[in-house]
Parts: C-alpha cells; structure tokens; sequence
C-alpha cells in the first residue's frame, strides 16, 4: 500500500498557485518525497524529489516541513496543460532503487 | 529529453492469445521496470529487471508474464495466453536518481 495520503480532488483557477498536500507521517530516514504526475492516460511524468529541504526546478516547487510528516507541491502559476493525476510517493533515492507504489493520487482540474 | 519508447500505442488481441508489448528504453539505463494501469484504477508495479534478469515481481506477475532483452536494447513483456482482464495500460519505465522516465504506455484491449 502507498505511504501517503492525497486529497481525492483539488480545483485551481488557471494563473493561480496550486498547491498540493500530502501527509506521510511513517517517512523514514533515507526515504525522499517524490512527486510525479500524469496527464490523461499518458505515462506518468516526473516533477521533482527532495528529502528535508525545500526543491524547486523548472516545473515546481515542493515544501517538506521540518519533521517531514509532509510536504506540499506548489506549481507557481498554473496552466490548463497541468490538468492531471499528481502522485506523491515516498521511496529510497537512487537508480534502481525501490519500485515505485502509487496511491489514487490527487486529481487536479485547472479552470480558466 | 531522452524518451522511453513504447510499441504498439494500442492492441487489440482475442482472449487466448499471446502478445507481446515492445520497449526501447533509455541507453545506457540498467534497471527496467513494466506497470500496468487497469482503466480507472491505479498504476500497479509489475516486475522489475536488471542486469539481464528480474530482480523484483508483484503477485500480478504470475507465470502467464514473461519479460526479455532479447537483442541487449529492446525490453518486452510478453503475455502467454491473455485473459480479459489483461485489459490495460502498459508502462515501461527507466529508472534514474532523479526519477523515473516512463514510456506512452501500450494499450491492450482483450476481446
């Protein structure tokens, strides 16, 4: 079974900040936060990982609280195209490492 | 980006009969992964493989699976006699640190 839990649904207005919760208060030590998401049928798609600190790249930010119990992914300025499922997943870091267990995720509808 | 390359994008196959779904992954990419996705449900792991042999298998993964390198690049799953509720997505995936990069699934449809 998954190792976090997702809000079933979220709506956000198109040019706004969504954000995006996720509980995963059984985190271990060397288990990072994972975030991928997927459009459609379409294979899931990375976003972005971390393990204590905050991360931000090109598609996202994510927030991981000072006792790791959870995180948040924030996607700046939102876009009808970032429509999806999101997943957060917790798993060992590194290639090759632990298969990948994904929960029901977190449907984001983005509105104009 | 480098892609993970999957083939066919859909196949319709009648119950019974074998198939198998093709994958071009990433070179020089070691550890290879399929998921399924049963419509409407979750992506399930199925069976992981590396160094020329499977290193991880879900209890989905019965022997009516099978998977192979079979010219050192391509990556199949092949499935012996289907049933309908082989019915899915299928997703082949390449590992990194960063993540995993997926394929655009196969979708089978058993009739």
């Amino acid at each position: 079974d998954a190792k976090t839990t997702q809000p079933t649904s979220m709506d956000c207005a198109e040019g706004r900040a969504a954000n995006l919760p996720c509980n995963h208060s059984t985190i271990s030590g060397n288990e990072y936060v994972y975030w991928y998401r997927q459009i459609h049928s379409q294979g899931p798609q990375y976003i972005i990982h971390g393990l204590k600190n905050n991360e931000t790249n090109e598609m996202a930010s994510l927030i991981i609280t000072e006792d790791r119990k959870s995180s948040t992914l924030i996607l700046p300025h939102a876009t009808l195209r970032d429509t999806a499922v999101y997943y957060c997943i917790v798993r060992v870091a590194g290639e090759g490492a632990q298969k990948l267990v994904f929960g029901q995720g977190t449907r984001l509808t983005i509105n104009p | 980006e480098p892609e993970v390359t999957q083939t066919p994008s859909h196949q319709v196959t009648q119950m019974g009969q074998e198939v198998i779904l093709r994958c071009v992954p990433i070179s020089n990419h070691l550890y290879f992964y399929w998921y399924r996705q049963i419509l409407g449900q979750k992506v399930e792991f199925l069976v992981s493989f590396y160094n020329n042999e499977i290193s991880e298998k879900s209890e989905i993964f019965d022997d009516q699976f099978s998977v192979e390198r079979p010219d050192g690049s391509n990556f199949t799953l092949k499935i012996r006699s289907t049933k309908l509720e082989d019915s899915a997505m299928y997703f082949c995936a390449n590992a990194r640190v960063e993540g995993y990069t997926f394929g655009s699934g196969t979708r089978l449809t058993v009739v």
